[in-house]
């Protein structure tokens, strides 16, 4: 079974200033791999989603994340923050097989609370 | 506009009653989940639903039930055998898992809280 690490619980970034969140995952082989934001109190928006092709993913909001296999890391950037960006992000995973007898299933990380401070 | 709709936002009950979410999807899509969210514990799949008239248990479904008797509608029941359902409920639809595994499209969620 897949599963994800978020290792940072809570991070407070400045206005303008990058921002990186760690995601590490452990399945046998490529992984579907998802990033979501969560707004208090709100369900979860796609930010972005990769699979194969291009390592280097761009998202909505100005969001990118980059897959390193030798590093099982999947970490989501962003060059400048904007206030708005507070929120809480999961990183998701789901088998890169797909088993044709179900038991599909998307698992999520702990989730990294973002902060940011003006 | 297509989407999910979660109802109600707030649900109190007491302890011992059975208490039923709601949830409702005009994306046709094939797929539906109920996900629980506790603080510092991320999003854990309760049951999911590939098709009409079919579920599956996810990773935490003692004390849940669910029934999918149409497309567009997935309701979840807290039973009283669920030990601790203050929680934040979550549910998504997606396309069917076929080849390749789509993204989620989520609701508002249902804040419940027993006491």
């Amino acid at each position: 079974a897949q599963s994800v690490t978020q290792p940072d619980i809570h991070i407070t970034v400045s206005e303008g200033a990058s921002l990186e969140l760690r995601c590490n995952y452990s399945y046998g082989a490529t992984p579907y791999l998802f990033w979501y934001v969560q707004s208090p109190g709100q369900g979860l928006q796609l930010l972005l989603k990769y699979f194969s092709g291009d390592t280097l993913v761009q998202g909505i909001k100005g969001f990118e994340a980059e897959f390193k296999r030798s590093q099982s890391s999947f970490n989501l950037r962003k060059p400048s923050v904007h206030w708005s960006d507070a929120a809480e992000y999961f990183c998701a995973v789901a088998p890169g097989l797909i088993l044709t007898g179900g038991g599909n299933k998307l698992t999520f990380g702990t989730g990294t609370q973002l902060k940011v401070e003006l | 506009d297509g989407g999910i709709t979660q109802s109600p936002k707030y649900l109190f009950r007491k302890e011992g009653q059975n208490v039923t979410l709601s949830c409702e999807q005009n994306l046709n899509h094939d797929a539906m989940y109920w996900y629980r969210q506790d603080p510092g514990q991320g999003l854990r799949l309760i049951y999911y639903s590939q098709i009409v008239n079919d579920f599956q248990k996810g990773d935490i479904a003692e004390g849940y039930s669910v029934s999918r008797e149409k497309k567009e509608s997935f309701p979840l029941t807290v039973t009283s055998a669920q030990k601790n359902p203050t929680a934040f409920y979550l549910c998504a639809s997606s396309p069917r898992v076929d080849r390749d595994f789509p993204p989620l499209h989520f609701g508002n969620g249902t804040r419940l809280t027993v006491t």
